[in-house]
């Protein structure tokens, strides 16, 4: 089935470590985003990328970083200097241009403490 | 900042219409309206997107007003399964060719029996 993973779907790690969450996609998509979602909240904008080996910044980049090494593969670091690394973490895709709607991931709940 | 208003929460009797609205009332005219919906601590789920026409699918209908201000999201037989928090979102151009999903805290649909 074409679609999108992320794992683990729930994360702990303790304060002062770097954690890498992972999202595939099979769905030959060009885009490929990270968002953040906190209690209550909607969803706000990490990084994306529009093509391979290509990222940009989006609302909230502080203390997150982002490769695209395969078209397939979005991974999100989140290291020591996010200040409140405890979230929700959802990645999307979707094709580039167009009004295409985007496709998300089950998310990654990570906890920090 | 997300570029709609939607009222924080909604109830519907179940077997109802459910006619969920939103304010965009600075939406250019070339970008699209989008709903998604998230059930608890999953992925947001694609509904449907317009731009000035009414659409219709399998799960909902959008109706957009002339002005392109407003638009309505009509469940037209609500279930249980459909409470979710419900988002209407104007998707932004981001990069030279990029878009992204500008999601507010959404409305909570509650449907009971």
């Amino acid at each position: 089935d074409g679609g999108i993973t992320q794992s683990p779907k729930y994360l702990f790690r303790k304060e002062g470590q770097n954690v890498t969450l992972s999202c595939e996609q099979n769905l030959n998509h060009d885009a490929m985003y990270w968002y953040r979602q906190d209690p209550g909240q909607g969803l706000r904008l990490i990084y994306y990328s529009q093509i391979v080996n290509d990222f940009q910044k989006g609302d909230i980049a502080e203390g997150y970083s982002v490769s695209r090494e395969k078209k397939e593969s979005f991974p999100l670091t989140v290291t020591s200097a996010q200040k409140n690394p405890t979230a929700f973490y959802l990645c999307a895709s979707s094709p580039n241009g167009g009004p295409y709607e985007q496709y998300f991931g089950p998310g990654t709940r990570l906890t920090v403490t | 900042d997300a570029k709609t208003t939607q009222p924080p929460s909604m109830d519907c009797a179940e077997g109802r219409a459910a006619n969920l609205p939103c304010n965009h009332s600075t939406i250019s005219g070339n970008e699209y309206v989008y709903w998604y919906r998230q059930i608890h601590s999953q992925g947001p789920q694609y509904i449907i997107h317009g731009l000035k026409n009414n659409e219709t699918n399998e799960m909902a209908s959008l109706i957009i007003t002339e002005d392109r201000k407003s638009s309505t999201l009509i469940l037209p037989h609500a279930t249980l399964r459909d409470t979710a928090v419900y988002y209407c979102i104007v998707r932004v151009a981001i990069g030279q060719a990029g878009t992204a999903l500008i999601f507010g805290k959404g409305t909570t649909l509650s449907v009971s029996s």
